[in-house]
């Protein structure tokens, strides 16, 4: 059973460009949480989905940024118009119910450097 | 409203020691959930320990213990006869059991580096 994959592993962009990241979540989960880690700074929530479904955006940078778990396929975190503030390690989780307070298990991350 | 502080930024020491990294927390529920993950080198987020706001029994894992302290609000984490492989930011985080609140809450983190 393999874990909640995240591609790419690191990500570079030049300013004014598109990052698109996506995030596979375990076997059998529906939910998913992305988060962002800037750098020397723990995680900070932005967004939970479950398919088809945005649930919570309310720690998303309301411009630029967007998300969507669809029906079928991985979540994308769409992160539009590169800034270098943008550069940081996403990281998506996911869980088999509402609560997040199972294990909540993580990807290994997408490392996104605006150069 | 909730929080988890780590007040210690980094921690050095010299393999062999002991070494314990502080948590504290701010929450209104009765019942929550707490955590502690390590982020080694590499990047990714390795999973340690849960525990809930009703279980305040400590617990060991190998050279790894926490102790969870409810009068003071605190869930440190403690490791015996430290090793290079050790090193990494360890995160403490808090999740609140309702079901609006399935964020979880990280602490900034504690840079741990063992030397040789």
């Amino acid at each position: 059973n393999a874990g909640v994959m995240q591609n790419p592993r690191h990500l570079v962009r030049r300013r004014g460009q598109e990052a698109r990241l996506r995030c596979s979540p375990m076997k059998g989960h529906s939910h998913v949480y992305w988060y962002r880690q800037l750098p020397e700074e723990g995680l900070k929530f932005m967004v939970y989905l479950q398919k088809e479904n945005i649930i919570d955006e309310s720690g998303m940078p309301k411009e630029r940024f967007s998300a969507e778990f669809p029906k079928e396929g991985p979540s994308i975190l769409r992160i539009q118009q590169v800034v270098r503030g943008d550069s940081a390690a996403y990281f998506c989780a996911s869980s088999p119910s509402l609560r997040v307070n199972t294990e909540a298990f993580f990807g290994q991350g997408t490392r996104l450097t605006v150069v | 409203a909730q929080k988890v502080t780590q007040a210690q930024t980094e921690i050095s020491v010299v393999e062999k020691e002991d070494v314990t990294l502080d948590c504290v927390y701010e929450t209104r529920d009765t019942t929550y959930y707490l955590f502690w993950y390590k982020q080694p080198p590499s990047g990714e987020l390795v999973f340690l320990i849960r525990r809930n706001s009703f279980d305040e029994q400590n617990e060991i894992s190998g050279r790894y213990s926490w102790n969870f302290q409810k009068s003071t609000s605190s869930f440190n984490f403690t490791i015996t006869a430290s090793q290079v492989v050790d090193s990494a930011v360890y995160f403490c985080a808090l999740s609140e059991a309702e079901d609006s609140n399935y964020q979880l809450i990280w602490g900034a983190g504690t840079k741990l580096i063992i030397k040789p």
